[in-house]
């Protein structure tokens, strides 16, 4: 079935750089998702782009969708210890859209 | 959005017996999702529920290790039968949106020795 690759799997950066995740599939996505896991919680949903191209901002964050709806990144500007957590792309497929997750990237902020 | 409850919320159990997991929403849901998370892994779904009927499997997973009930639309348990200590990872359940996202339970974190 279809899979999406994350990278890096680990980032480890210091408080205030940037840092950003690569989301890539072999195969056209109609959506990519994005969510948060904390340490020792459960994912959350951060924002779903659905568009060719298309690019969406939360403060800190900015999340694009590739041209040829294969690739997305997750980008953060000025990293804080409450970036701390797992990064995971996802994508929905099927009539009642079940939700396939790639790998994760895992983000450390040294303070 | 939608809140999520399971029971338990962690469990330490022996192999060869069984545990069974509850996932409570607070509103009417037609699908009900079953994750497994193994440490440091990512999500991978186990089976989609459906009230009124069989549940969807997944390939890997089958109806006799993970039997799942859906007796309405706001509850739906997941059973780890016969466990291993390959079984021992988070179990999230989800609900999705009208706008697809998928809202998580706070996982049961099983333990198999």
């Amino acid at each position: 079935g279809q899979q999406v690759m994350q990278i890096p799997q680990y980032q480890h950066v210091q408080e205030g750089e940037d840092f950003t995740t690569y989301c890539n599939s072999s195969t056209t996505l109609s959506n990519i998702q994005w969510y948060k896991q904390r340490p020792g919680g459960h994912p959350v949903f951060l924002i779903q782009l659905v568009k060719s191209g298309e690019v969406k901002k939360q403060k800190r964050l900015t999340f694009q969708f590739g041209e040829a709806k294969k690739n997305s990144s997750l980008h953060i500007t000025a990293t804080q210890t409450t970036d701390v957590g797992t990064y995971f792309c996802a994508f929905g497929s099927g009539g009642y859209q079940k939700v396939t997750f790639g790998t994760g990237t895992k983000l450390q902020v040294i303070p | 959005s939608a809140v999520i409850s399971q029971k338990p919320s962690r469990d330490i159990c022996q192999r060869g017996t069984s545990l069974t997991i509850q996932c409570q929403v607070d509103s009417q849901v037609t699908m009900m999702f079953w994750y497994r998370q193994q440490p440091g892994q990512s999500l991978t779904l186990i089976a989609t529920a459906n009230q009124g009927s069989e549940a969807t499997y997944e390939s890997g997973f089958v109806i006799d290790k993970f039997p799942i009930s859906r007796p309405n639309l706001t509850f739906s348990t997941l059973t780890v039968s016969n466990m291993s200590p390959e079984d021992s990872s988070i179990y999230l359940c989800s609900v999705e949106s009208s706008y697809n996202e998928q809202f998580f339970g706070p996982g049961t974190r099983l333990t198999v020795l």
